[in-house]
């Protein structure tokens, strides 16, 4: 069965901080690993990773992938409270099939 | 980006009733879709994958006959829960596949089981 673990589950920063969100994962027939942030509603897509070792950037977030060890970090620096949300990994296996992780829960207060 | 979208939005019913929710991609043909549920302080489970014009593929532990889909067209994908219980109310999302694989996520569907 595929599985995707995060952590930590919940996170709490003040403004300005850097964060490492975590994903590992178990996945047969593995082809991406995708980040999306939830707020009230459905997730919006951040990253699709595919490629270990090359470092996907988009303003103050980043992702890289490490296919070896089986885990992906999300990093987001200089936290605004706007970040707040919840972040999902998920994998992508064969036939497209998205299985999620429990995703973490950060606030970033002011 | 493309852009799928949900309807209802919102849905309160009594116990006992079949509720249906739809799904749209507006700009484009997916020819699979899945649909996923989320409950509070949870992830999104999938539940079932929709293929255009065949069975729908159920995830183990959901029950295809209490969830229909019907994915009748490249741009709609229906879910009917059917006598539906309030262990029932739940966050209902759909997605659509694009090309390369891309999914793109609906707004979701809060349900509510009285």
């Amino acid at each position: 069965e595929d599985k995707v673990v995060q952590s930590p589950l919940s996170l709490v920063v003040h403004e300005g901080d850097t964060v490492t969100l975590n994903c590992s994962y178990e996945v047969t027939n593995f082809r991406s690993l995708l980040w999306y942030k939830q707020e009230k509603k459905a997730p919006t897509f951040l990253f699709m990773l595919t490629s270990s070792g090359i470092e996907k950037k988009s303003g103050r977030l980043s992702s890289i992938l490490d296919k070896k060890e089986l885990f992906s970090i999300l990093n987001i620096t200089a936290t605004q409270t706007g970040d707040s949300a919840i972040y999902l990994c998920a994998v992508e296996a064969s036939g497209s099939r998205l299985t999620f992780g429990e995703g973490t829960q950060l606030t970033v207060n002011p | 980006g493309a852009v799928v979208s949900q309807h209802p939005s919102r849905v309160i019913c009594k116990s006992g009733t079949s509720v249906k929710i739809e799904c749209r991609s507006l700009d484009f043909q997916a020819t699979t879709m899945f649909w996923y549920r989320q409950f509070p302080k949870q992830s999104l489970m999938l539940m079932a994958t929709s293929n255009e014009g065949s069975k729908a593929t159920y995830e183990q532990g959901v029950e295809k006959d209490k969830f229909l889909i019907n994915h009748a067209s490249l741009t709609l994908s229906t879910l009917t829960v059917t006598s539906a219980h309030p262990e029932d109310s739940s966050f209902y999302i759909c997605s659509a596949n694009r090309e390369f694989n891309e999914q793109f996520f609906g707004p979701g569907t809060r349900l509510t089981v009285l």
